[in-house]
């Protein structure tokens, strides 16, 4: 069974443009979620997404959107990038909404640099 | 909002001796879920380990234990018999009764052959 599958795995970007990144869950899992992972802030809880709806949000800026599509797949995008969106970003899916069962199974997230 | 505390930022230990990550917790919820989770360097995250508030039983899975102290707050990782493929980034995580799952900074853990 394949895993989670994240995309791109590296890109670079410069201030004010936008990104879009991709997830694919594993065949079956319902429920996307997404993370934000620096240095300095560790892991932070950005959405996350069931059955095409987005059920738990963080507290991150509106410039961070995300949308969950009928195959479960997901993607998020950032706008007017700052040179602080720099992170990994990290998807993680599950089989039921929020990880009922406690695991969440993580892709290899993708790797941002805002120049 | 609940908050997750690990103080260790980095720990060592020598191969086949045993070690302890320490996690505390602030919340006021009484049903939650707790979690430690394992980033290996350049590697996904797995779960290394879960256990539910209303259990008293610490969980256990092979080299793996925790101990659960719900009234302080406190969940601690115990590795046992470690090995080199435990170097890693650890995360303690607690999930609310939201579903939403919040990370600590994490420990870095290196094995010493």
């Amino acid at each position: 069974k394949a895993g989670v599958t994240q995309t791109p795995r590296y890109l670079i970007k410069t201030r004010g443009q936008q990104v879009t990144l991709s997830c694919s869950p594993i065949s079956g899992h319902r429920s996307v979620s997404w993370y934000q992972q620096t240095p300095g802030q560790g892991l932070q809880f950005l959405f996350e997404y069931f059955s095409e709806t987005q059920r738990n949000k963080g507290n991150f800026p509106g410039r961070f959107s995300g949308r969950q599509f009928s195959n479960s797949r997901s993607e998020m995008n950032v706008s007017t990038l700052e040179l602080g969106d720099s992170a990994l970003y990290l998807c993680a899916s599950s089989l039921v909404q929020g990880a009922d069962t406690g695991e969440l199974f993580f892709g290899e997230g993708s790797r941002l640099t805002v120049l | 909002a609940q908050t997750v505390t690990q103080s260790q930022p980095e720990m060592s230990v020598q191969e086949a001796e045993t070690v302890t990550l320490s996690c505390t917790y602030d919340t006021s919820e009484s049903d939650y879920y707790l979690f430690w989770y394992k980033q290996p360097p350049s590697r996904q995250m797995i779960l290394v380990i879960r256990q539910e508030a209303y259990k008293q039983q610490n969980a256990t899975e092979n080299r793996f234990s925790v101990n659960f102290q719900k009234a302080a707050k406190s969940f601690s990782l115990k590795i046992s018999d470690s090995q080199l493929g435990d170097a890693a980034m650890y995360f303690c995580a607690y999930r609310s009764a939201s579903k939403k799952l919040t990370f600590g900074t994490g420990t870095r853990l290196t094995i010493i052959p």
